[in-house]
């Protein structure tokens, strides 16, 4: 089946760890992204990526770092440098251009502080 | 810059009572519109889209026109149902393959 695959599901960070969530996708998409959702709120975009070997700030970069190094993969680092990083995680990825623009959502990481 | 307003939720239906949550939105260009659903503990799920102005997208039940006149993609359901309850989101973004434009969400609870 094609989808978007993350893990863990759930994640523990200890103060001055840094944390890399996977995301990995078999849909052949062009374009992948990272949101974080705080309870009670809409997503809001960390990182993306629309080639490999590149990818964009959002609206929330600091204390995240990101690579693409395969078309598949899009992991997520959560740097000690990011001090309220307890939050519910998602991937998505889309086609790019007219018609392929629909972003596809994995199921998600929650990631607590110790 | 774009935007996108939902009604605040939570908001309460008895089954089968019919179901409206308002989205509206402000947009430099012309995006598609898109309504995502999240249950608990879960990633989001597309649940239906229009690409330009008064596409209707239909999904389960529930529908949603893209009205360019109104700048407005209000979700609508007959007869909602015990297992509709969730969050719903309204969303925006451009072909380009830039980031989605969420609303805050709007939580639906059905009492049976």
């Amino acid at each position: 089946d094609g989808g978007i695959t993350q893990s863990p599901k759930y994640l523990f960070r200890k103060e001055g760890q840094n944390v890399t969530l996977s995301c990995e996708q078999n849909l052949n998409h062009d374009a992948m992204y990272w949101y974080r959702q705080d309870p009670g709120q809409g997503l809001r975009l960390i990182y993306y990526s629309q080639i490999v070997n590149d990818f964009q700030k959002g609206d929330i970069a600091e204390g995240y770092s990101v690579s693409r190094e395969k078309k598949e993969s899009f992991p997520l680092t959560v740097t000690s440098a990011q001090k309220n990083p307890t939050a519910f995680y998602l991937c998505a990825s889309s086609g790019l251009g007219t018609g392929k623009e629909t972003q596809y959502f994995g199921p998600g990481t929650r990631l607590l502080v110790l | 810059g774009d935007s996108v307003t939902q009604m605040e939720g939570p908001v309460t239906l008895s089954e089968e009572a019919f179901l409206t949550i308002n989205c509206t939105y402000t947009a430099t260009g012309y995006p598609s519109l898109f309504w995502y659903v999240q249950y608990p503990g879960e990633g989001l799920q597309l649940l239906l889209k229009a690409t330009k102005a008064d596409d209707k997208g239909s999904n389960k039940g529930f529908e949603a026109t893209y009205r360019k006149e109104t700048t407005s993609f209000h979700l609508e359901k007959g007869s909602v149902q015990v297992s509709d309850s969730a969050v719903y989101f309204c969303a925006l973004t451009y072909n380009q393959g830039g980031k989605l434009i969420f609303g805050q969400g709007t939580e639906l609870s059905v009492k049976p």
